[in-house]
């Protein structure tokens, strides 16, 4: 079966460290990946894309990589700060369907 | 452009009620898509239109469930009868044209509490 795997326990960070994210997935072969933030009370808002013949993306202290090999995607937050603090998804369409399909997010908190 | 307007924001009823939930896309997107989330199942896809026409529907959970686009700027998600397990929130999102849906833009969501 289908499936998408995030961390479902929060991952507790120092301010200031870099926070690495793990989006694992089965039994897809998507055209791209997405990784969205959301806060309490809040949609999720969109963060970055990586497409299926990309390995890596960066976009100010964000970067995102994606192995094909391994069905695996890292998000990273450089520097981070407490306003980081957040539950981050990851989305993927399945076989080229382009629609997206998410994880259940990993919450990430960063301590001052 | 004020993003994707979903209403109510919140939604308190009991069981056997209808429940009609809405969504205004953004102006120019011709994606529209319902989800769900629980604490238990995550964000879970219920219907998704291209250009007011349903595309995938797997996701309704049963005949209880119905959704309507009767034009590009207005969805609504009906549920009839509620039943407690349909407590959740949902949300609406828009997609822009001509992105394979590549950035979803989402509301702030519809908080439903069936008693």
């Amino acid at each position: 079966s289908q499936k998408i795997e995030q961390n479902s326990e929060a991952l507790n960070i120092q301010e200031g460290k870099t926070a690495t994210l793990t989006c694992n997935y089965t039994n897809y072969s998507p055209a791209y990946l997405q990784w969205y933030r959301q806060d309490p009370g809040r949609g999720p808002v969109f963060l970055l894309l990586i497409r299926e013949n990309e390995k890596e993306k960066r976009k100010e202290r964000l970067k995102v990589t994606f192995d094909t090999t391994l069905k695996q995607s890292l998000f990273h937050i450089t520097a981070s700060q407490p306003a980081d603090s957040a539950t981050y998804l990851c989305a993927l369409d399945a076989a080229g369907s382009y629609i997206p399909t998410f994880g259940r997010g990993t919450s990430l908190i960063v301590h001052p | 452009d004020a993003g994707v307007i979903q209403s109510p924001r919140h939604e308190v009823t009991e069981m056997g009620q209808e429940v009609t939930l809405r969504c205004k896309p953004i102006s120019g997107h011709n994606s529209l898509f319902w989800y769900r989330q629980t604490m238990m199942r995550g964000l879970e896809l219920l219907i998704y239109f291209n250009n007011n026409v349903p595309i995938d529907d797997s996701g309704m959970p049963e005949d209880r469930f119905s959704a309507k686009m009767p034009n590009a700027s207005f969805s609504t998600l009906k549920i009839q009868p509620s039943e407690p397990r349909d407590s959740a929130v949902y949300f609406c999102a828009s997609s822009p044209k001509g992105t394979t849906n590549e950035k979803l833009f989402f509301g702030s969501g519809t908080q439903l509490s069936v008693l």
